[in-house]
């Protein structure tokens, strides 16, 4: 099956500071995701990117597919942005998904 | 629009006791339906998914099954519990679109 890498594994940074989360994968895909799991658990869709680049507010997303990887920025970083960031990809004709290990970030005040 | 309902939001059973967690889809017909584990350390594992009523694939062998009797019902359940059933269970859907909406979660421990 696709492997899902994702780097760093954990991240701190101070209120402002700005980052970049990187998703490598092993296969072509048609289906890549980005999702933030808050403190409490609760998944959030951010992005669905297979291939190009999306903005919403302060974060934005890159995926390049021919090179199987994908980056999500988060500008201006906030406490509420905290929490652990899951990149998952799927191919194929199906609607599976396979999640990486996340990136948890921790924004300090 | 669309919501997903998932209870218990956290739930406590000993070891050997039967289970059964229950997700429900509103406002969309024909969705796709995910069952997923988070153990402690962060990832998130496929256990089962689902493509119409009575459709189920199983994507790891272990000690649970799921079942879906109606459109927009997925059921996961065990027999007997085991320790190592303990973790976050996640429901989840999608539609055409591909993008996959999760429940707010069931914190299961087994004791």
């Amino acid at each position: 099956g696709i492997q899902v890498e994702q780097s760093p594994p954990d991240l701190i940074l101070q209120e402002g500071a700005n980052s970049t989360l990187r998703c490598n994968f092993s296969d072509s895909v048609n289906n890549l995701q980005w999702f933030h799991q808050n403190p409490w658990g609760q998944l959030i869709n951010l992005f669905y990117i297979p291939s190009g680049t999306k903005q919403n507010g302060r974060l934005s997303a890159t995926t390049v597919a021919t090179e199987r990887y994908s980056l999500l920025y988060i500008s201006s970083s906030q406490t509420t942005d905290s929490g652990v960031y899951f990149c998952a990809v799927g191919g194929g004709s199906n609607y599976k998904l396979t999640f990486g290990k996340g990136t948890l970030l921790t924004v300090n005040p | 629009s669309q919501t997903i309902h998932q209870w218990p939001a956290t739930l406590v059973q000993p070891v050997g006791s039967p289970l059964s967690l229950e997700c429900t889809v509103e406002g969309t017909s024909n969705p796709n339906l995910y069952w997923y584990r988070q153990a402690a350390g962060r990832g998130l594992q496929l256990l089962f998914y689902s493509v119409g009523i009575g459709q189920i694939s199983s994507e790891v062998p272990q000690n649970l099954s799921a079942s879906r009797p109606q459109d927009r019902q997925f059921i996961l359940s065990s027999k007997k519990l085991l320790l190592s059933d303990s973790g976050f269970y996640l429901c989840a859907w999608s539609g055409q679109g591909r993008i996959q909406y999760f429940g707010a979660g069931t914190r299961l421990s087994v004791l």
